[in-house]
């Protein structure tokens, strides 16, 4: 069975800083997603960058980058010149090609100010 | 273009009741998918429809039982409630439901059962 780890439950940065979440996925398929969402503090939650695991280079979406070691079975979320707005609850998940998605327990980040 | 809603927002109900929460997709999607959030275990996935059907299940009783009409909205029964069912439950919602759409998440329905 597939799994998630975030092995982050919560970080606290300030605010300009670079700060980088911890993912690792178990998985025997060689196919699949893997996805960061930010949930904010009462607020939706919304995805943040996306990557498709037959892809080597990694996803990048603005401050938002990710660093996907397939081998290690690692996807780690770094977020550069952090934002208050930032502040929010994060999920690694991960989607295989029966299109179930598995999310990780979170990571709670603060950023401050 | 409107964001996924759900509806109620909060609901409390007591053990044995049973409970039917709604989501509205945005115009055009056709995917629903269900999850529920809690503190313990985390976001998990409930079940997933696309054009009124079922297409995909998690690993949750039949308690959990859902529906999607003609419009895309769908709701989701939960029968004899137990107090562990207490949760947010987010439905998210894309175009097609494949791995390339991207999901919207809806607010949330808090469910507290007593």
């Amino acid at each position: 069975a597939q799994t998630v780890t975030q092995s982050q439950p919560e970080m606290s940065v300030q605010e300009a800083e670079t700060v980088t979440l911890s993912c690792t996925y178990d998985t025997s398929e060689s196919n699949y997603y893997l996805f960061w969402y930010k949930q904010p503090p009462s607020r939706q939650m919304i995805l943040v960058i996306r990557q498709e695991a037959y892809k080597q280079q990694n996803a990048t979406e603005n401050r938002f980058s990710v660093n996907f070691q397939k081998a290690a079975k690692s996807f780690s979320l770094k977020i550069s010149d952090s934002q208050l707005g930032d502040t929010a609850m994060y999920f690694c998940a991960f989607m295989n090609r029966d299109d179930k998605i598995i999310f990780g327990k979170g990571t709670r980040l603060h950023i401050l100010p | 273009k409107a964001g996924v809603t759900q509806t109620p927002r909060y609901l409390i109900k007591t053990r044995g009741q049973q409970v039917t929460l709604s989501c509205s997709p945005i115009s055009g999607h056709r995917s629903v998918s269900w999850y529920q959030q809690t503190p313990g275990q985390g976001l998990q996935f409930l079940f997933e429809y696309f054009s009124e059907t079922q297409r995909n299940k998690g690993n949750f009783p039949g308690r959990f039982s859902g529906r999607q009409f003609s419009n895309s909205r769908s709701e989701m029964n939960v029968s004899t409630l137990e107090l562990g069912d207490s949760a947010l439950y987010l439905c998210a919602s894309s175009a097609r439901g494949q791995t390339t759409d991207t999901q919207y998440f809806g607010p949330g329905t808090r469910l507290t059962v007593l």
